[in-house]
């Protein structure tokens, strides 16, 4: 069935450095990745998304890139703080039934160290 | 944040009892899901419904029951309460213009 893999499943970087998240998917079909992050107790939350027409997408600290052939993508966050430790998740999303229905892999905790 | 309010926040109930989690949004949004977060294992989902007339089973169905009241709610019944469904329960919606979802606060359930 369709599967998303996410890696690593924990990481910890130093405040300033980067942090980079990798996802691989199995559906070929797939053409929608969003990226959720969740802070501690609280809910995910979209942070960024793309589509399968575009390669790369940027928003501030936050990119994601995409390789189609290769059926993964990245979320790239750059200059981290601390706030940004979370758990990350990736998703996958394709056309079915007439709309979209996510497959979310099983999350990344980020620790950003001061 | 208001948007998708779940509720209770949090419950802890008995093996074998029935229990209800709502759901219900403000956003108008037809698309309504309920997903469970354990720890290691990600958002699995458990049902979805794209508008009052429909309802469709997830990943993990068994042991779950859903009702969709209405437009603006969405309900989650476990018909007999058992250990292994003690997890966090997020309910979500979408628009069919944009795809990313809006998270409810979460339900964290425990069964003893």
């Amino acid at each position: 069935g369709e599967n998303v893999e996410q890696h690593p499943s924990t990481l910890s970087v130093q405040e300033g450095d980067s942090a980079v998240i990798k996802c691989t998917y199995s559906d070929s079909a797939s053409n929608y990745f969003p990226w959720y992050k969740q802070e501690l107790g609280k809910r995910p939350q979209l942070i960024i998304d793309i589509r399968s027409n575009v390669g790369e997408k940027k928003d501030q600290r936050i990119a994601v890139t995409l390789n189609k052939t290769a059926k993964h993508f990245s979320l790239h966050i750059t200059e981290t703080q601390p706030e940004d430790s979370a758990v990350y998740f990736c998703a996958a999303s394709a056309m079915s039934s007439g709309t979209y229905k996510y497959i979310f892999g099983t999350g990344t905790r980020l620790k950003v160290l001061a | 944040d208001a948007d998708v309010t779940q509720t209770p926040r949090n419950r802890i109930t008995k093996t074998g009892k029935r229990i209800m989690l709502e759901c219900s949004q403000t956003k108008g949004h037809d698309r309504m899901y309920w997903y469970r977060q354990d720890p290691g294992l990600g958002l699995r989902l458990i049902y979805y419904s794209f508008d009052v007339k429909d309802i469709n089973k997830g990943e993990i169905s068994d042991g779950y029951s859903v009702s969709r009241q209405a437009q603006a709610k969405f309900s989650l019944s476990l018909e007999s309460a058992i250990p292994n469904q003690t997890a966090l329960y997020f309910c979500a919606t979408s628009d069919p213009d944009r795809h990313g979802y809006t998270f409810g606060s979460g339900t964290r359930l425990t069964v003893v």
